[in-house]
């Protein structure tokens, strides 16, 4: 069985400020996780995905996380926040079984504020 | 290539009546999904379609259904809805791919209320 835990469901940031999202995941296989971002009334978008290839994975909008094995997490994390980063951001795990079957867990999600 | 589409944007339905939310993808994927939003809880997987012919339950299946009508449409069913249903439900896709990790791809959403 797979779990995501996501520390902080809102986090406030200054804009210019670094962001940083806590994602930290349970899987008794290796796992395949990602990053979406949700704005106002919109769909999930995806922001990054490890696959293995890289531990330190680059997404869109100057996001990165870094993939520790040893800690099992897959913290998000951007530098300088811009106003246009606020958004809820959720942290998703998938095991590399499954085949066509496979699912994604989803945490429960962090509400980004930038303030001005 | 308007991705994964959902109709209806936006529903009223009374305690018992039915309704069928519809989910439409153009990118040819093999796998749909249907999920479940609500506050605090993430998102939440109700039914899933792994390849076309096929459906399986997700974690909180009650009181839905579904059906795989072709490989691009996926729809769901509340064929008594309760209050508790009220939630934003969203379809994604996903293509298959031996061996590769695929990106699931989301529709906009159907914003559901039952009075």
């Amino acid at each position: 069985a797979q779990s995501v835990t996501q520390l902080g469901s809102h986090v406030s940031v200054s804009e210019g400020a670094l962001v940083l999202l806590r994602c930290n995941y349970s899987s008794s296989v290796p796992p395949y996780l990602f990053w979406y971002v949700q704005y106002p009334n919109q769909g999930l978008q995806l922001l990054l995905k490890y696959t293995s290839a890289a531990t330190l994975v680059k997404g869109i909008n100057g996001f990165e996380a870094e993939f520790k094995k040893s800690e099992t997490s897959f913290h998000l994390t951007k530098p300088s926040a811009h106003m246009s980063d606020a958004a809820e951001y959720f942290c998703a795990v998938s095991d590399q079984a499954g085949g066509s079957a496979r699912q994604l867990t989803f945490g429960s999600g962090t509400q980004l504020t930038v303030l001005p | 290539n308007a991705g994964v589409t959902q109709t209806p944007k936006f529903q009223v339905l009374k305690t018992g009546q039915s309704m069928t939310l519809q989910c439409a993808q153009d990118m040819n994927h093999n796998s749909m999904y249907w999920y479940r939003q609500d506050p605090g809880m993430g998102l939440r997987l109700i039914y899933y379609s792994a390849s076309e012919g096929t459906t399986d339950k997700g974690e909180v299946p009650n009181g839905y259904n579904v059906s795989r009508l072709n490989k691009r449409e996926f729809s769901l069913r509340l064929e008594s809805a309760a209050p508790s249903q009220t939630s934003v439900y969203f379809c994604a896709s996903r293509a298959y791919i031996a061996g590769e990790q695929e990106t699931q791809y989301f529709g906009p959403g159907t914003r559901l209320l039952v009075l």
